[in-house]
């Protein structure tokens, strides 16, 4: 599982509250990623860190925003919750050897969350 | 803008079939392809991956194709097993820079009969 875990693994919440949802590795991984995944999209870019303090946008970042101080920890926050919110987010790593075609993607084992 | 198609979306077998699920891509400039098993409620594992330069991989098995010249990818899975339910997902990362983003298929949804 390349040390990854998630946090909260389940979250209900109400419309308009902000919620934040952690990743967490262990093996000093430079790259970080959160995914969402939803029926009908499947796995969708949200926002990835390249390094402590670099982070850009992916595919579907509108709502969303992410911050990494420390290299072990990836958070993700939605600042005011909707429903169209509700989805399992999955944080993912990347590893091995540098240069790219060889790196291997890891995912933690996600966080469902609920927004009422 | 790079779209990864997966066909089937589902597929239901008798233990014991050879099958094939295909995975096709749009823009032919990619670094590597991934496959993934997801289990029903968990998170991805990954189970081979091929990069741009390889034709194919293989793991017991499993034994993945890529030809980037068609844009597409199969996964072969020999003499399936009631264990290999579950959705497979290609993904494919693409060519420009170098951040790992992945670009990922809706998943074929494999059901393997006892």
């Amino acid at each position: 599982d390349a040390g990854i875990t998630q946090s909260p693994r389940h979250k209900v919440t109400e419309t308009g509250t902000p919620v934040t949802l952690r990743c967490h590795q262990t093996e000093n991984h430079r790259y970080m990623y959160w995914y969402r995944q939803d029926p009908g999209h499947g796995l969708r870019l949200i926002h990835y860190s390249y390094g402590v303090k670099d982070t850009d946008k992916g595919e579907v970042s509108d709502g969303y925003s992410v911050s990494r101080s420390k290299t072990e920890d990836f958070l993700l926050t939605l600042e005011s919750a909707t429903s169209s919110q509700t989805s399992v987010y999955f944080c993912a790593i990347t590893s091995g050897p540098s240069g790219g075609a060889r790196e291997t993607q890891y995912f933690g084992p996600g966080t469902r969350l609920l927004v009422l | 803008k790079q779209e990864v198609t997966q066909i089937p979306a589902a597929l239901s077998v008798p233990e014991g079939e050879n099958l094939v699920l295909n995975c096709s891509f749009t823009d032919s400039a990619i670094y590597n392809l991934q496959w993934f098993r997801q289990d029903p409620g968990k998170g991805l594992t990954s189970l081979l991956l091929i990069q741009s330069s390889q034709r194919e991989q293989t793991s017991g098995r499993l034994n993945a194709s890529l030809d980037k010249s068609s844009g597409r990818s199969t996964l072969y899975i020999a003499a399936s097993q009631p264990g290999d339910s579950a959705t497979y997902l290609c993904a494919v990362r693409e060519g420009s820079g170098n951040t790992g983003k992945l670009i990922f298929g809706q998943g074929t949804t494999l059901q393997v009969k006892p």
